[in-house]
């Protein structure tokens, strides 16, 4: 069975710092993955996922199936990034989506 | 944007009792999906409903669990006794047809007492 483990629950950094927000996964063959924000009160919305190799909000995330990780960066946090952040894996086209725990990501002016 | 429309927005009520959620998307989707987040917990995945069928469920979606598209149009989660374990927010979600990406609602938040 899948697996996603996010092993942080809060992230605090001063605006204009780097952000990493750690996501690794257990799946024997070729997931999908996606990074998940929900913003306070908002609903959860698709940040990114990894097929599409795109940037979005100065966020990247590369999958690493070496290591099995599939970590969110961004070089420059802004106080509007202050929001929950989902790493979630899919293992096929109309599969459901497993999330991991999660991670608040806070930061400060 | 697809959008999708989740009543109510928050449900109290006594256990036992029968509670129905609903989800209206806006357009037409094939994929639709329910989840639900325990207060701190992770978001967990109930059950997917394909071509008016379930096409696959968690271990959570036992017997007290039911879901219909009853009209073609709205897409309903019946949980038929609560329990006290059943507060949660409960997130409808749609695949996309075009990009393949799963879309959420605002959620139903049930606080069974």
């Amino acid at each position: 069975a899948q697996r996603v483990t996010q092993p942080e629950k809060l992230l605090s950094v001063f605006k204009g710092a780097p952000v990493e927000l750690k996501c690794n996964y257990s799946y024997s063959g070729s997931p999908e993955l996606f990074w998940y924000v929900q913003y306070s009160r908002q609903r959860l919305q698709l940040l990114l996922r990894h097929i599409s190799r795109e940037s979005i909000k100065g966020f990247t995330a590369d999958l690493n199936k070496g290591e099995t990780s599939f970590h969110l960066k961004k070089p420059f946090a802004q106080e509007e990034d202050s929001a929950m952040y989902y790493c979630a894996l899919s293992t096929g086209a109309n599969s459901k989506l497993t999330f991991g725990k999660g991670i608040t990501l806070s930061v400060r002016p | 944007e697809p959008e999708v429309t989740q009543t109510p927005s928050h449900q109290v009520t006594q256990m036992g009792q029968e509670v129905i959620l609903r989800c209206v998307p806006i357009s037409n989707h094939l994929y639709f999906y329910w989840y639900r987040q325990i207060l701190g917990q992770k978001v967990e995945f109930l059950v997917s409903f394909y071509n008016n069928e379930i096409s696959e469920k968690s271990e959570i979606f036992d017997d007290q669990f039911s879901v219909e598209r009853p009209d073609g149009s709205n897409f309903t989660l019946k949980i038929r006794s609560t329990k006290l374990e059943d507060s949660a927010m409960y997130f409808c979600a749609i695949r996309t047809a075009n990009t393949g990406e799963l879309f959420f609602g605002e959620g139903s938040r049930l606080t069974v007492l």
